[in-house]
């Protein structure tokens, strides 16, 4: 089954600063790639999202890029902001099985330095 | 506000006591899911549910039984748990059924004494 793995487990950044975290999957059959903001008492909220018909995808400051060859994504949070300090989590799917091969990775910790 | 809602928020509930936690989605939706949010590990799903049948997850310890009534509502029942089901439970629901762009819930905390 489709495994996947996510670095840093932590990260600090000074506000104004960017951020990258990355992602790597196995299961080359995986076709989309979200991630997720999960802050304080709170769900994971997604905040995009890229299929693997496409190489980077961008939405204000935050962009997602994949690279299937390498079996590879990553977030890029630019101009970061305190209120982005949260946990992010990527996430792989080849959409079959109605959903049941969705794996989530362990998660970063983001924390936007004042 | 993501269109799905879940009560209660935090339930502490006995081994022996049988509770159940409750998600509304208002989105439309055609699926459903129960996710376990544990310390220090990756989200963990227990169930799916598609057009209101259930898709089978083997590895969900049968204390934890799943009824979707409709497309909108999702209930997870427990029953005799064990301190170690302590966890975030998340529901989550999708238009695919692929489980493409899901929409969580807040999460009910469930504490097991």
């Amino acid at each position: 089954g489709e495994n996947v793995e996510q670095h840093p487990s932590t990260l600090s950044v000074q506000e104004g600063d960017s951020a990258v975290i990355k992602c790597t999957y196995s299961d080359s059959a995986s076709n989309y790639f979200p991630w997720y903001k999960q802050e304080l008492g709170k769900g994971p909220q997604l905040i995009i999202d890229i299929r693997s018909n496409v190489g980077e995808k961008k939405d204000q400051r935050i962009a997602v890029t994949l690279n299937k060859t390498a079996k590879h994504f990553s977030l890029h949070i630019t101009e970061t902001q305190p209120e982005d300090s949260a946990v992010y989590f990527c996430a792989a799917s080849n959409g079959e099985n109605y959903g049941q091969n969705f794996v989530f990775g362990p998660g970063t910790r983001l924390s936007v330095l004042p | 506000e993501t269109g799905v809602t879940q009560t209660p928020r935090h339930l502490v509930m006995g081994m022996t006591n049988k509770k159940s936690l409750k998600c509304e989605q208002h989105l439309g939706h055609n699926a459903m899911y129960w996710y376990k949010q544990s310390a220090k590990k990756p989200l963990e799903l227990m169930f799916v549910y598609s057009l209101e049948e259930r898709v089978e997850n083997n590895s969900v310890p049968s204390r934890f039984s799943p009824e979707c009534p409709n497309s909108s509502h999702l209930f997870l029942h427990l029953h005799t748990l064990q301190p170690e089901d302590s966890a975030l439970y998340l529901c989550a629901s999708s238009q695919d059924q692929g489980g493409y762009e899901q929409y969580f819930g807040p999460g009910t905390r469930l504490t097991v004494t």
